[in-house]
Formats: C-alpha cells, sequence, structure tokens
C-alpha cells in the first residue's frame, strides 16, 4: 500500500532561512506525489505536484521539490523562509488506482523573525 | 468565487444528535470526497463518489451516510453524533484519474 513519511512534526526556522521539509514514501507502483499547505482554521491548498514528468518540481510561493527515485524522496524546500511561510505542510501519494490521496502526518513549519 | 465551498464552517452539537454537512463544487469535477482531519491534523479518506456513484468507503460507521444529489454536490449526513466524531471534515474535489484534489475550507466538528 502506499504510504508518505514526514519526518519532524514541527520544523522551526528564522526568516530569511533555507526551508527543508522531509517527505518519504512507498508505493507499488510509479508515484504521483504532492505537497498541500494548510493555513490555520483554513483548507488544504496544493504547493506541488510530482507526476512523472521532470523531477525537480516548482510550486507557488517560492517552494519547490526534488522527486528522488534512488531516496524515494521528495523533500520541500524554499532557498529564504517568510513569516508567512508559517503553516502545515502535508505531503501526499495517489493510491495504486489514482483514486484517492494517502497523507502523511504533517510537518508544522514555525518561522522567527 | 469558491471552488469547493461546505457549509457550515463550525458546527457545535449535543451527542445523539443528527447533523449534515453540504459540500459544492464549480469546478465541473466529476469526483468528489469527504476527508477526516482529527485532533492531530492527521487526515484520512472517508468516502468518494465519481458521477454520483459510491467509489471508497472506507470502513467508516454507518452513522455516516454520504449524499451525492448531483455531481457537483456531495453532503455528509451523520447520526447519532458521538464525542469522537469531534474533527474538521474536508470535502474535496478532482478530475477523474487525477487525484489532484482541490479541498474546501473544512467544517470543524465540536460533539459535547
Amino acid at each position: 500500500a502506499q504510504s508518505v513519511t514526514q519526518l519532524g512534526s514541527h520544523v522551526s526556522v528564522s526568516e530569511g532561512a533555507l526551508v527543508l521539509l522531509r517527505c518519504n514514501y512507498s508505493s507499488s507502483v510509479p508515484p504521483y506525489l504532492f505537497w498541500y499547505v494548510q493555513y490555520p482554521n483554513q483548507g488544504l491548498q496544493l504547493l506541488l505536484k510530482y507526476t512523472s514528468a521532470a523531477t525537480l518540481v516548482k510550486g507557488i510561493n517560492g517552494f519547490e521539490a526534488e522527486f528522488k527515485k534512488s531516496e524515494t524522496s521528495f523533500h520541500l524546500t524554499k532557498p529564504s523562509a517568510h513569516m508567512s511561510d508559517a503553516a502545515e505542510y502535508f505531503c501526499a501519494v495517489s493510491d495504486e488506482s489514482f483514486q484517492k490521496l494517502v497523507f502523511g502526518t504533517g510537518t508544522r513549519l514555525l518561522v522567527s523573525p | 468565487d469558491t471552488a469547493v465551498s461546505q457549509t457550515p464552517k463550525y458546527l457545535v452539537t449535543q451527542m445523539g444528535n443528527d447533523k449534515s454537512i453540504k459540500c459544492e463544487q464549480n469546478l465541473g469535477h466529476d469526483t468528489m470526497y469527504w476527508y477526516k482531519q482529527d485532533s492531530k491534523k492527521f487526515l484520512k479518506i472517508m468516502f468518494s463518489y465519481n458521477n454520483k456513484e459510491l467509489i471508497i468507503n472506507e470502513t467508516v460507521p454507518n452513522r455516516f451516510s454520504p449524499k451525492s444529489p448531483d455531481k457537483a454536490h456531495l453532503n455528509l449526513h451523520i447520526n447519532s453524533l458521538e464525542l469522537g466524531d469531534s474533527a474538521v471534515y474536508f470535502c474535496a474535489s478532482s478530475q477523474q484519474g487525477n487525484t489532484e484534489a482541490f479541498f474546501g475550507q473544512g467544517t470543524r466538528l465540536t460533539v459535547v
């Protein structure tokens, strides 16, 4: 069965520092992978997705992620954190039949001035 | 112009009551979902419908009954509410075969 593991329930960075949120996946088929962001009391917004095209995927708000098959990873990065990036981030993978998303447990990003 | 809208946003009710949450999408998608987010922020699918047909039912108690009158609407009715039903319920939609889902704002259900 498909699954994702997000290492670190909380990540703290200073404003202007590099953001790195880790996601490793397990999949029996070539995966479709997603990163979603959830701001407080809001729904989930798609940041970016990997669907077997380019391995380096650029998303909204300056985020990007690189698909590494050899490491079964899809880590999310942003060169310079902004206060407005503080939120909960979820990595997700499609199930084998592409009928649903399987989510990781989420990583809360805290950004300090 | 909200793509996926759910009502109500907040719902506080007593144990044993019956309540409904409504969801509508104007994206022209043919697949709709209900996800549940628990107090630890863990998200799990409950149901999915494709063109009004139930596709996924993830061992959700029978007290939960989704209804899809047309492919733009997917409502969730919950009978005999229990304390453990307290959570945030998200509606989402996608195009068939494309699991990139668009989510609503969520409904925070609190059972007291």
